[in-house]
């Protein structure tokens, strides 16, 4: 069966420090993959997707970048953190199917 | 460009009731999928059920059902005999076939059972 991981679960951060969030899928090849980010209560953005290894697509302008470096790696980067890129931060991933599978998410807070 | 509303920002009901959120969405594209995810407090994002848009038959898993009215462009969500577990929140989201899948949520309605 297929599994996703992301880590770490929970970051506080500095503002203008940098960011690396990572996300990892098993059982499955040739995955889609995307990283949302929700700000409390609200609903969910997307941010990037990639359809596959070195592919990245942004639907969102920011200080944020994303990069594919394996089949099944996703990674969300920054290099300086402002405070208004606190919030959840997810990723999931998916196939012809239509469904997307979510991780458990990053908890980020900018101090 | 696709949008999703969902114009109850919050519902509350007690165990054993059925209860019906709402979703309507805006677009252009006639070949899409329409989901609802539920997000329990420890915010992981599981997927409750899909229906495609060509299908003209309403989806089903177990105590959930939605109501897919294509011209309306509503896609409402039924919860049957609902349970505390199904405390959450509730969103719709809508994605245009083929290409890169990009899934469109709405805000969300956050669902309270009560005992």
């Amino acid at each position: 069966s297929q599994t996703i991981h992301q880590w770490p679960a929970t970051l506080v951060q500095p503002v203008g420090s940098p960011l690396s969030l990572e996300c990892t899928v098993e059982g499955t090849s040739n995955p889609n993959l995307y990283w949302y980010r929700q700000a409390a209560g609200r609903g969910l953005q997307l941010l990037f997707y990639s359809v596959g290894i070195g592919q990245i697509s942004s639907e969102v302008p920011q200080n944020l970048s994303a990069s594919r470096p394996q089949d099944r790696q996703f990674i969300l980067s920054s290099k300086k953190l402002l405070l208004s890129d606190s919030g959840f931060y997810l990723c999931a991933w998916g196939v012809g199917g239509g469904e997307q599978y979510f991780g458990p998410g990053t908890r980020l807070t900018v101090t | 460009a696709q949008t999703v509303t969902q114009s109850q920002p919050e519902m509350s009901v007690q165990e054993a009731e059925t209860v019906t959120l709402s979703c309507t969405y805006d677009t252009s594209e006639n070949n899409y999928y329409l989901f609802w995810y539920k997000q329990p407090p420890s915010r992981q994002m599981i997927l409750v059920i899909r229906q495609e848009a060509y299908k003209q038959q309403n989806a089903t898993e177990n105590r959930f059902s939605v109501n897919f009215q294509k011209a309306a462009k509503s896609f409402s969500l039924k919860i049957s005999d609902s349970q505390l577990g199904d405390t959450a929140m509730y969103f719709c989201a809508f994605m245009k076939r083929g290409g890169a899948q990009k899934l469109v949520f709405g805000q969300g309605t956050r669902l309270t059972i009560n005992p």
